[in-house]
């Protein structure tokens, strides 16, 4: 069966540090992945996805980046963090099934910001 | 673009009592939608979905129906429980964004015994 695996759970990083968040999907090849965030009162907001290795969509300009160095392995980088990054941030993937794909998330990274 | 609107919570509700959480969205052609739920402390984890007009999804008691006309996907139970407090979300998938979901703000549920 296929597993998602996302850490670490929780995060308390200062403000300027550098970020790097690890998503890795097992049972299954070539997912599409994608990176969500959470903000309180701001529902789910897409900021990355990937449809295949080094192949990443931006969907939010801002200070966060995107790697998929390997087929099940998607990464959630920032060179320096802001106040404003804090939130809730949920990997994902889906087969490429096209209009039946149904997404599978992580428990979540919860990232504060101080 | 693509986006789904969904009506503001926090919604409280006695147990027993019917729900309505009603979700409307813009996007060209046939999108995919559906509805996800965020158990408290939890990831998000699928409800049901509808994949074309007038498709019903069904889980768990709840039910949605894709309604082209009227562009929505309005999410219903009969009878709620406690156990049904959660956050929903609708979405929807669409192939010019590589079928990732876009999400609509969730609707926090509380059901009181």
């Amino acid at each position: 069966s296929q597993t998602i695996h996302q850490w670490p759970a929780t995060l308390v990083q200062p403000v300027g540090s550098p970020l790097s968040l690890e998503c890795t999907v097992e049972g299954t090849s070539n997912p599409n992945l994608y990176w969500y965030r959470q903000a309180a009162g701001r529902g789910l907001q897409l900021l990355f996805y990937s449809v295949g290795i080094g192949q990443i969509s931006s969907e939010v300009p801002q200070n966060l980046s995107a790697s998929r160095p390997q087929d099940r392995q998607f990464i959630l980088s920032s060179k320096k963090l802001l106040l404003s990054d804090s939130g809730f941030y949920l990997c994902a993937w889906s087969v490429q099934t096209g209009r039946l794909a149904e997404a599978f998330f992580g428990q979540g990274t919860r990232l504060t910001v101080v | 673009g693509n986006s789904v609107t969904q009506m503001e919570g926090p919604v409280t509700l006695s147990e027993e009592a019917f729900l309505t959480i009603n979700c409307t969205y813009t996007a060209t052609g046939y999108p995919s939608l559906f509805w996800y739920v965020q158990y408290p402390g939890e990831g998000l984890q699928l409800l049901l979905k509808a994949t074309k007009a007038d498709d019903k999804g069904s889980n768990k008691g709840f039910e949605a129906t894709y309604r082209k006309e009227t562009t929505s996907f309005h999410l219903e139970k009969g009878s709620v429980q406690v156990s049904d407090s959660a956050v929903y979300f609708c979405a929807l998938t669409h192939s010019n964004s590589g079928y990732a979901l876009n999400f609509g703000k969730g609707t926090s549920l509380l059901v009181t015994p």
